[in-house]
């Protein structure tokens, strides 16, 4: 299994300001996955992260409004830019055991809350 | 497009009981399933993971079964405990594709 640590695990943001998601991994791993849990709901992949290549971005996500970086297999970021009350979600890093088809590790995600 | 049900939305029960969670899919070409839990507020522990080619799993007090053909997975939880009370996930991998997950079932066990 991998450990991963995301940064913030909570925060309170104002409408209009950005903010980045730190996840770190205890070990290297081709694949990184950044998801949205909106309040009551389930799980929405957001984008795949690949080290060395541009993101892969789900159908209604783009790169303007969530930039992600992958500089390195261990380490990913997500910011949510321009923040409005309708970002406020749980956003989670996740990481496969192998390619698409292994097991998921999760971090415990970071919670937005934004007014 | 693939789409994953799981059936109670709630459940409460007395601690001690044994219980079912429900996961129905419905396309039956999938390379796994996995069962998550999920504490409020928090991320998702990976709790049992079932390939295509299996029929069941086990874990301590779970035990995670999958009918790939009738598109269907049970998540059995004996013995049930007030640390049991979470929301458990089910996903489904198709291969090149997103982990599709289920709503949940929010399981409440009462001491």
């Amino acid at each position: 299994s991998a450990v991963i640590s995301q940064k913030p695990s909570r925060d309170i943001c104002q409408r209009g300001t950005s903010l980045t998601i730190q996840c770190q991994v205890d070990s290297q791993v081709t694949m990184m996955f950044w998801y949205r849990q909106q309040p009551g709901q389930s799980l929405t992949l957001i984008a795949t992260a690949n080290q060395g290549s541009e993101a892969t971005y789900e159908s209604g996500f783009v790169i303007d409004k969530f930039p992600i970086s992958r500089p390195n297999l261990t380490f990913s970021t997500l910011t949510v830019s321009n923040m409005s009350p309708e970002d406020s979600s749980i956003y989670l890093c996740s990481v496969s055991a192998g390619a698409f088809t292994g097991e998921l590790f999760f971090g415990e995600g970071s919670r937005l809350t934004v007014l | 497009k693939q789409e994953v049900t799981q059936i109670p939305a709630a459940l409460s029960v007395p601690e001690g009981e044994n219980l079912v969670l429900n996961c129905s899919f419905t396309d039956s070409a999938i390379y796994n399933l996995q069962w998550f839990r999920q504490d409020p507020g928090k991320g998702l522990t990976s709790l049992l993971l079932i390939q295509s080619s299996q029929r069941e799993q086990t874990s301590g007090r779970l035990n995670a079964s999958l009918d790939k053909s009738s598109g269907r997975s049970t998540l059995y939880i004996a013995a049930s405990q007030p640390g049991d009370s979470a929301t458990y996930l089910c996903a489904v991998n198709s291969g090149n594709t997103p982990l599709v997950f289920g709503k949940g079932t929010r399981l409440s066990v009462i001491a």
